[in-house]
């Protein structure tokens, strides 16, 4: 069975700090997706990266960064420098490459992140 | 050119009433999704569908009907509405053969029952 673990339900920071939302997931299998997506109060769910199993590169895109670790079953998220408008709900999400689950994502409990001016 | 649209996007409507939510992608992809979002915001697959032919039913009741007329399009029906179907409900499509994996979610429906 698949799961994933975003323990930290709720973060609050003050603008230009710097914060790291965890992830956490579980699965059998040898081929996978991970996916981060925001969900700002306008409701809208944004995609924001994409991971496979075979790659384990950390990746950099602006101020955001990821943290994959298959060793402990890790794939976590830091913004660097927060602002306001990183203010939104994050949800971790992953997928595995079998027919039965036809690639459907397995979501997390999501994080609210609260970034005070 | 929205990728995936949705409609309505706000639903009001009482308790008892029939409803519908219609999906449709312009991407060309084989495989298309129901999600709902409770209060909780807890995002949970209801329905999965890969060239009009269901392959996923995660135990929704009866009330709820999905239907696919063609590959482009994937509508929810749902009968009897009750106070605990309001929710968030998303629509996504993806390439499943071959596709890599790209998820596009529409912009969502909240139903809100009364």
């Amino acid at each position: 069975a698949q799961k994933v673990t975003q323990a930290q339900t709720e973060i609050s920071v003050v603008e230009k700090e710097d914060v790291t939302l965890d992830c956490v997931y579980e699965t059998r299998d040898t081929t996978y997706y991970l996916f981060w997506y925001k969900q700002p109060p306008s409701g809208e769910l944004v995609f924001l990266i994409r991971r496979n199993s075979f790659d384990e590169q950390n990746e950099i895109s602006g101020r955001y960064s990821w943290n994959f670790q298959k060793s402990t079953s890790s794939f976590n998220f830091t913004i660097t420098a927060s602002q306001v408008v990183d203010s939104a709900v994050y949800f971790c999400a992953l997928s595995v490459d079998r027919g039965s689950t036809l690639g459907r994502l397995y979501f997390g409990r999501g994080t609210q992140l609260t970034v005070w001016p | 050119d929205t990728a995936v649209s949705q409609t309505p996007k706000y639903l009001v409507t009482q308790m008892g009433n029939d409803k519908s939510i219609k999906c449709e992608q312009n991407l060309g992809h084989d495989t298309m999704y129901w999600y709902k979002q409770d209060s909780k915001k807890f995002l949970k697959i209801m329905f999965s569908y890969n060239n009009k032919e269901l392959i996923i039913n995660e135990t929704v009741p009866n009330r709820f009907s999905p239907k696919s007329p063609d590959k482009a399009h994937l509508n929810l029906h749902i009968n009897s509405l009750e106070l605990g179907d309001s929710a968030v409900y998303f629509c996504a499509s993806t390439q499943f053969l071959g596709g890599g994996y790209g998820y596009t979610f529409g912009s969502g429906t909240r139903l809100t029952v009364v």
